[in-house]
């Protein structure tokens, strides 16, 4: 496709459910990031890979979540036995260059509510 | 690390009036900046960057910013606002590594 694609776009889970939220970055593109947006607020980093390497999960806010992208394509953000403080719309973008300046594409996000 | 400083929550804009959105930085090295902007149920779209080319930078939908060093500022604007530019728009931030550090966001109205 053409941009960054992102499914489920609306994921509704009771607390305690484990989720797994999927990211297709632009085909070729070597850097893959993910963040986290509150209701309100301007997204916050949450972790990045370089094609199948992860080289920083500083942002990850728990051990709940967990991020993995095998093939150095497709991105998984899963979030295991999710709480109400879990409900956003988690962003991924991705880039053609590895790290640094590059401009990072953005797909329309998954808005994750936990009831 | 980079710090975003939106000023602003809401903007609320005449059609045809001047749209200046206001965004400092904090940081002792001139980072990169960028402007995205956030339509409903969207993702964020890129507006324009800086990358130290030049201090103004020219975007897209008729959007310009300028970055001042002296004032550590990256303010947004376009002479004439229409009603599509209603939307959220977001400053950011990348300075020696790779994470982008956004603002709060402000929201623009568009009053016909």
């Amino acid at each position: 496709g053409a941009g960054v694609s992102q499914s489920p776009r609306y994921k509704v889970a009771k607390r305690g459910q484990d989720v797994a939220l999927r990211c297709d970055p632009i085909s070729g593109h070597v850097s893959l990031f993910w963040y986290q947006q509150a209701l309100g607020q301007g997204p916050e980093f949450l972790t990045y890979f370089q094609n199948e390497a992860q080289l920083d999960k500083s942002g990850l806010p728990s051990d709940r979540f967990f991020a993995e992208r095998p093939e150095g394509s497709v991105s998984t953000l899963k979030i295991q036995r999710t709480q109400q403080e879990d409900s956003a719309v988690y962003l991924c973008a991705s880039s053609y260059l590895p790290g640094a300046t590059d401009t990072q594409y953005f797909g329309p996000g998954t808005r994750l509510t936990v009831l | 690390a980079q710090s975003v400083t939106q000023l602003g929550s809401h903007v609320s804009v005449s059609e045809g009036a001047l749209v200046l959105l206001r965004c400092n930085y904090s940081s002792s090295v001139p980072p990169y900046l960028f402007w995205y902007v956030q339509y409903p149920n969207q993702g964020l779209q890129l507006l324009l960057k800086y990358t130290s080319a030049a201090t103004l930078v020219k975007g897209i939908n008729g959007f310009e910013a300028e970055f001042k060093k002296s004032e550590t500022s990256f303010h947004l604007t376009k002479p004439s606002a229409h009603m599509s530019d209603a939307a959220e728009y977001f400053c950011a931030a990348i300075s020696n590594d790779y994470k982008l550090s956004f603002g709060a966001g402000t929201t623009v109205t568009v009053r016909a």
